[in-house]
């Protein structure tokens, strides 16, 4: 079983770019949630994608948007890049049938924005 | 804002039992309480989950108290490895917002 991957590992953009970060969901999950994670704070929710659509959203500006492909694997975009936006971020992937629901992390993507 | 309160860090000896209290009075009768942890520039890693009764897992077992107002996480015989950041938290399934808090710092020292 082929667990959750991300790229790229780290990242370096300038404020005003923009970046596409992106997630392969564990084998047999069909919903990829994405995550911000400050350093020193607990991941922050962004959105969550199922069956291609945003299925739910955090308090994130719409200048952070996403996809998800058909494989469920998802891209996380961000425009117009801001200082504050250098962060960890996490791609969690999970099942949406059955009882359980929990999520499986990635390894994160770091970006620097400078 | 989390729906859970942690202790900011604990210290337990290797080898010796950890216990990490969660506050979660505001649980609501469809919530779940989860527990995932964090080691050091890593992704989360789920650990374990529970509605109201306890559970074990070969990670760790899970004590909710019958009011569903508390819980405990437990690690029977910590190690070195089990140094990380535990985060409780209280999700409906299938809900789609996970909300962290700032965790409980766990230090398991030699």
């Amino acid at each position: 079983e082929t667990g959750v991957t991300q790229s790229p590992t780290h990242l370096i953009k300038t404020r005003g770019q923009q970046v596409t970060l992106r997630c392969s969901s564990q084998s047999g999950h069909n919903t990829v949630s994405w995550y911000q994670q400050a350093l020193g704070q607990g991941p922050q929710f962004i959105f969550q994608y199922y069956r291609e659509e945003e299925n739910g959203r955090g308090n994130f500006p719409p200048r952070f948007s996403g996809l998800q492909f058909p494989n469920y694997s998802s891209e996380l975009n961000v425009n117009a890049l801001e200082l504050d936006d250098s962060a960890l971020y996490l791609c969690a992937s999970s099942r949406t049938s059955g009882r359980d629901y929990e999520q499986y992390f990635g390894p994160g993507t770091r970006l620097t924005v400078t | 804002d989390a729906k859970t309160t942690q202790p900011t860090s604990m210290d337990c000896a290797e080898g010796r039992a950890a216990n990490l209290p969660c506050n979660h009075s505001t649980i609501s009768g469809n919530e779940y309480v989860y527990w995932y942890r964090q080691i050091h520039s890593q992704g989360p890693q789920y650990i374990i989950h529970g509605l109201k009764n306890n559970e074990t897992n070969e990670m760790a077992s899970l004590i909710i108290t019958e009011d569903r107002k508390s819980s405990t996480l437990i690690l029977p015989h910590a190690t070195l490895r089990d140094t990380a950041v535990y985060y409780c938290i209280a999700k409906e399934v299938g809900g789609f917002k996970t909300i962290f808090g700032a965790g409980t710092r766990l230090f398991v020292k030699a």
